[in-house]
């Protein structure tokens, strides 16, 4: 089956650097999304994307965070000036778009652990 | 608001139990989609089952079942003669109806479960 790839697996980054968490979604698909994870805690949306542009944000996606699709084939969320806590889980998701309009599943990849000391 | 509601942080059963997962959620939207994903100890989101709201047929596959009951806002998960390998972090999400082509709306996650499967 076809996979979400996100790289890295692993970043640690000091307080106030910036970093680029990259995936590659599945080549077919047209949504994309961003989701995080803290530690122990539930997942939770950050954005979706669609046809080069943002289409729905959370109220943690703040002007620290931009989402980037600078291909046809990457999908990059990028934090400014990140935080103590901005460490969590980052998920990077696809999914198809529908001609009912329905909600498709989302195939995740493995997810970014982004550690800020 | 959206709300989804696991009440069961951890579950601890034996190999070859039956177990079931909870789930509650809350919506004013008459239209609205659920889903049940695992997280295994790797991390990565598993895709389990969509159901929308219009769908109130229980299914099953293989070992597992859901019971989607639209009157308590109630969708069940039940793992039949479980195994080790179903160890995981297991999530109940929900998300609203969006018009055509405006792709999906952002999931709601449930705190999850926890479940492990002792040998």
């Amino acid at each position: 089956e076809p996979e979400v790839t996100q790289t890295p697996s692993h970043q640690v980054t000091q307080m106030g650097q910036e970093v680029i968490l990259r995936c590659v979604p599945i080549s077919n698909h047209l949504y994309f999304y961003w989701y995080r994870q803290i530690l122990g805690q539930k997942v939770e949306f950050l954005v979706s994307f669609y046809n080069n542009e943002i289409s729905e944000k959370s109220e943690i996606f703040d002007d620290q965070f931009s989402v980037e699709r600078p291909d046809g084939s990457n999908f990059t969320l990028k934090i400014r000036s990140t935080k103590l806590e901005d460490s969590a889980m980052y998920f990077c998701a696809s999914s198809v778009t529908s001609d009912r309009g329905t909600n498709e599943k989302l195939f995740f990849g493995s997810g970014t652990q982004l550690s800020v000391l | 608001a959206q709300k989804v509601t696991q009440a069961q942080t951890e579950i601890s059963v034996v190999e070859k139990e039956d177990v079931t997962l909870d789930c509650v959620y809350e919506t004013r939207d008459t239209t609205y989609y659920l889903f049940w994903y695992k997280q295994p100890p790797s991390g990565e989101l598993v895709f389990l089952i969509r159901r929308n709201s219009f769908d109130e047929q229980n299914e099953i596959s293989g070992r597992y079942s859901w019971n989607f009951q639209k009157s308590t806002s109630s969708f069940n998960f039940t793992i039949t003669a479980s195994q080790v390998v179903d160890s995981a972090v297991y999530f109940c999400a929900l998300s609203e109806y969006k018009a055509l082509n405006s792709g999906n709306t952002p999931l709601v996650f449930g705190k999850g479960t926890r479940l492990s499967v002792i040998a």
